[in-house]
């Protein structure tokens, strides 16, 4: 079945710094990957989705590119802020015709002054 | 747009009472997801329904969970005989899915109901 990889539970950074946190994913058909940021006791938001392969997108500083040749979709920004402090989930949906989103374990990012 | 509504937004049940969480989908949305989310195993599919018909239940545990929508502004999540593993927080999402293959749109989720069972 559809699983997606997150290898970092934690990452703490300093503001200004730049950031990227990983996201593989496996499917048998065509994926939509997607970026949910989780604030502390609020629900899920979208930051973040793709489906089309080598195309970066990009919102509130905030860039992937959905790569189907590798099975990746990582997340990155340039300088990290405080307000960033956050818990990333990548998530991937898929072209079976079930809409559900199968989450990675998530990253909790932590931005140090 | 109020955004998804989810009640209650904390709730503690003595092991073996029954627990019943409602949700309110974004008005227009078509499809209504539940996920479960625990500390330990993140966030899991639940169920979902689209334009009120249940399609997947596939992450659903088979006994003592149950969903329905009766309606296209509401959805219930039930859980009898509440155990201390039951315990999470329940999401609900909701999306404008045409049901088109290739066209997954956003989903959005509600707070949650944080449900304690003693």
């Amino acid at each position: 079945g559809d699983s997606v990889t997150q290898t970092e539970g934690l990452v703490t950074l300093t503001k200004g710094l730049p950031v990227m946190l990983n996201c593989t994913y496996q499917t048998t058909y065509s994926p939509f990957l997607f970026w949910y940021v989780q604030h502390l006791n609020e629900a899920p938001k979208l930051l973040l989705k793709s489906s089309t392969d080598n195309k970066r997108t990009e919102h509130q500083g905030f860039y992937a590119t959905l790569h189907k040749s590798s099975s990746s979709f990582h997340l990155q920004k340039s300088s990290v802020q405080l307000s960033d402090s956050a818990l990333y989930f990548c998530a991937l949906s898929d072209s079976s015709g079930s809409w559900q989103l199968i989450f990675g374990s998530g990253t909790q990012l932590t931005v140090m002054p | 747009n109020a955004g998804v509504i989810q009640t209650p937004r904390h709730k503690v049940t003595g092991k073996g009472q029954e627990a019943t969480l409602w949700c309110e989908p974004i008005s227009g949305h078509s499809a209504v997801f539940w996920y479960r989310q625990t500390i330990v195993q993140g966030l899991e599919f639940l169920t979902y329904f689209r334009n009120q018909a249940p399609i997947d239940d596939s992450g659903m545990p088979k006994e003592r969970f149950s969903a329905q929508m009766p309606n296209q502004s509401h959805s219930t999540l039930k859980i009898q005989s509440t155990q201390p593993q039951d315990s999470a927080v329940y999401l609900c999402a909701s999306s404008l899915e045409t049901g088109e293959i290739g066209n997954q749109d956003t989903q959005y989720f509600g707070p949650g109901t944080r449900l304690l069972v003693l």
